[in-house]
């Protein structure tokens, strides 16, 4: 089983700030398989990011997805308060299992 | 409207058993496989079990393997989790995620289980 950690835990910013976000794998794989979700409070996830860079439908180009196994980071450039979530990445590659990071919090301050 | 909708949730005692649906609108069903995944309060996103399009192949996560069974109904646009031997541990709220192009591209909002004594 492919197991991702991600950092920080919790990351604190200003409007118009830009996030850095990272997510490890314990092995290699396809950054094919690697995709970023975001979860609102109260809210089901929403898919970001698939195969590592792409962004999904309606997805602000303020979000960019970058790195190849097994280092991959999120980029959220000019935060707005909107974008107060937790971020999971995914790994949906390593057939039949399929596990997320424990996810990185995004504070707005 | 594209979308998925669980409902089935509710309160059950350690050893219990409940199914959960989720129903599908606006895009082909039959076309996509499907996933489970749990999130319990507070924690982080589970992946549970997937189906593939036609229902003839299942995969389960280690730790519901042998107690749940997921399932599909392509002419009711419905999938299905029987979560049986539930365990306190069990306790999340469930999402069902179509899987999309290496990667869930659509989430319902969520039906939640709870297993307590």
């Amino acid at each position: 089983e492919i197991l991702l950690t991600q950092s920080p835990g919790t990351l604190s910013l200003s409007p118009g700030e830009r996030a850095t976000l990272s997510c490890r794998a314990s092995q290699n794989f396809s950054s094919r398989y690697l995709a970023w979700y975001q979860q609102k409070p109260g809210q089901a996830p929403r898919l970001l990011i698939y195969g590592a860079s792409s962004r999904a439908n309606g997805i602000p180009d303020r979000f960019s997805g970058s790195g190849s196994g097994p280092d991959f980071t999120l980029t959220i450039s000019r935060l707005e308060p909107e974008d107060l979530a937790v971020y999971y990445c995914q790994q949906y590659g390593h057939s039949p299992q399929i596990t997320f990071g424990p996810g990185t919090r995004l504070e707005i301050k | 409207e594209v979308q998925l909708v669980e409902s089935g949730g509710g309160l059950v005692q350690p050893g219990g058993s409940l199914t959960l649906s989720c129903t599908a609108s606006g895009f082909t069903f039959g076309n996509y496989w499907i996933h489970w995944v749990r999130q319990a309060p507070g924690k982080g996103l589970v992946w549970v079990s997937r189906i593939n399009n036609d229902g003839s192949d299942t995969v389960y996560a280690d730790f519901v393997k042998g107690r749940f069974t997921v399932s599909r109904d392509n002419s009711k646009n419905t999938l299905y989790l029987q979560m049986n031997s539930l365990r306190v541990e069990d306790t999340a709220l469930y999402y069902c995620a179509r899987g999309g192009d290496r990667s869930f591209d659509l989430w319902g909002q969520g039906t939640p289980a709870t297993v307590s004594p």
